[in-house]
């Protein structure tokens, strides 16, 4: 079966620096995706990971290790536009991506 | 345009009615995926089209619900006899490529604003 996991909700302060945790059990491997999702929007595309190692993307970063599963978003100097559900989705090469339930991020003044 | 669209935006019904989604993804992509999401809740996968055929339906709730692909573009989501259960966001997203392929970005899936619908 697919599973992901990933914490529920976290809060930081504006201008800190947050890392949201996802790992997972699928059978097969093709890539792993990262979404934020604004309340009331639909789902916007941030990173692709499929190598080991750490992809830099301004202030967003994603880091993948398959052979523990498990991967992070990272956001730096973190603004009150970020407050969002963020969401991990592998793609296992069988069928469609399997999607997380999301981590509700609230970043505070 | 250059995204992926659907219409309408929003819907009410009354119970047992029957109700069409339309999604046009984005020209070009091979693979289309319908969604729906609960308030509050994760994306639960519906079904998924490559081209004009549909590999992995398995996420259909029930008989109720159809969907149909034509020319590797349009996609309709039909539910009958509509239920308050049914209301929800349903969301549409097109991929490049589908899955099962050489991995990279190409299995990128970019969403609709979707359809917001209220079953009274």
């Amino acid at each position: 079966g697919q599973n992901i996991d990933q914490p529920t909700e976290m809060t930081a302060t504006e201008g800190a620096i947050v890392q949201i945790n996802c790992t997972y059990q699928t059978s097969g491997f093709n890539g792993l995706f990262w979404y934020q999702q604004h309340a009331g929007e639909a789902p916007t595309f941030l990173s692709y990971n499929v190598l080991d190692g750490l992809e830099e993307k301004g202030r967003f970063s994603s880091f993948l290790s398959r052979s523990k599963g498990y991967s992070y978003l990272l956001l730096k100097e973190l603004q009150m536009k970020d407050s969002a559900s963020y969401l991990c989705a592998v793609a296992s090469g069988y069928s469609t991506l399997t999607f997380g339930k999301g981590t509700m991020l609230l970043v505070s003044p | 345009g250059a995204g992926v669209s659907q219409s309408p935006s929003n819907k009410v019904t009354e119970k047992g009615k029957d109700v069409e989604l339309r999604c046009d993804p984005i020209s070009g992509h091979t693979a289309l995926y319908w969604y729906r999401q609960r308030l509050g809740q994760g994306l639960e996968f519906l079904i998924y089209f490559q081209g004009n055929s549909a590999p992995d339906k398995s996420g259909l709730p029930s008989d109720r619900f159809s969907a149909e692909r034509t020319g590797e573009s349009v996609s309709t989501l039909t539910i009958q006899r509509t239920q308050q259960e049914d209301s929800a966001v349903y969301l549409c997203a097109s991929s490049l490529e589908g899955a099962g392929g050489v991995p990279g970005k190409r299995e990128t899936q970019y969403f609709g604003p979707g359809t917001r619908l209220l079953v009274l």
